[in-house]
C-alpha cells in the first residue's frame, strides 16, 4: 500500500521558518519524481515545487522562489520542504505527492496545515 | 501562466440526474509530443484531492464510468452521466502542458 504521511506544519509568525517533512512508504521512493502541492482557502490548489530521482533537479512556483527550498532523502524516503521567510499568503495545507508528469499528482500525503500568522 | 477556468462554481444536482462542469484553458494543452495534459480531480471535504481522469478522458483505476472526460485545445469538460452521492464535494481540472501546473478553481457539487 502506498503511503504518504507529511509531518512539521504548525503555527509560525511571518518571517519565520517551517520544514515540512513527507515520509513515503509502498513505492520504490528514488525511482519518482516528487512534488509538494498546496491549498489555501483564498488560492485554491497551488503546485509548489518538485524534485527529480537525485535531487540535482527543482522546480519552484514563482511565489516562493528564493524563500522554499525542496530536498529529498532516497535511503530514508523523506522529502522535505524547508519554507524560510514565511508569508500570511503562505497559509495553507501542505501536500506531497508522487509525481505523475502531465498527468498531475495520484497518491497524495493527508496534508500538514501551516498558519502564518502574529 | 496558464490560466484555468471552470464553470459553473456551484452545481445542484438531483440524485440520479447528469451533471457537467466546462474548464477552459488561457492556452492550447496540446504538448509537443502530442498528448493534451488536462486532468480532472475531486475532493471530498477533509479528504486530498483524488486524481479521476487524466490526458482529457482517461479513468483511473476504480472510477465509474458514470464519469467521462472530454475536449481537446482550450475546451473540456466532466460528465457524470447519473449523480450519486458519493459524487459531492469539489472538482478542479488542472493542466500539466505548461510549468507551472496550474488548477482551476473548483466546482462544488452538492445534492439538491
Amino acid at each position: 500500500e502506498v503511503r504518504l504521511v507529511e509531518s512539521g506544519g504548525g503555527l509560525v509568525q511571518p518571517g519565520g521558518s517551517l520544514r515540512l517533512s513527507c515520509a513515503v512508504s509502498g513505492f520504490t521512493f528514488s525511482t519518482y519524481w516528487m512534488s509538494w502541492v498546496r491549498q489555501s482557502p483564498g488560492k485554491g490548489l497551488e503546485w509548489v515545487a518538485n524534485i527529480n530521482l537525485d535531487g540535482s533537479e527543482k522546480h519552484y512556483v514563482d511565489s516562493v522562489k528564493g524563500r522554499f527550498t525542496i530536498s529529498r532523502d532516497n535511503a530514508k524516503n523523506s522529502l522535505y520542504l524547508q519554507m524560510n521567510n514565511l508569508r500570511a499568503d503562505d497559509t495553507a495545507v501542505y501536500y506531497c505527492a508522487r509525481d505523475g508528469g502531465g498527468s498531475g499528482w495520484y497518491y497524495w500525503g493527508q496534508g500538514t496545515l501551516v498558519t502564518v500568522s502574529s | 501562466d496558464v490560466v484555468m477556468s471552470q464553470s459553473p462554481l456551484s452545481l445542484p444536482v438531483t440524485l440520479g440526474q447528469p451533471a457537467s462542469i466546462s474548464c477552459r484553458s488561457s492556452q492550447s494543452l496540446v504538448y509537443s509530443d502530442g498528448n493534451t495534459y488536462l486532468t480532472w480531480f475531486h475532493q471530498r471535504p477533509g479528504q486530498s484531492p483524488r486524481r479521476l481522469i487524466y490526458k482529457v478522458s482517461n479513468r483511473d483505476s476504480g472510477v465509474p464510468d458514470r464519469l467521462s472526460g472530454s475536449g481537446s485545445g482550450t475546451d473540456f469538460t466532466l460528465k457524470i452521466s447519473r449523480v450519486e452521492a458519493a459524487d459531492v464535494g469539489i472538482y478542479y481540472c488542472m493542466q500539466g502542458t505548461h510549468w507551472p501546473h496550474t488548477f482551476g478553481q473548483g466546482t462544488k457539487l452538492e445534492i439538491k
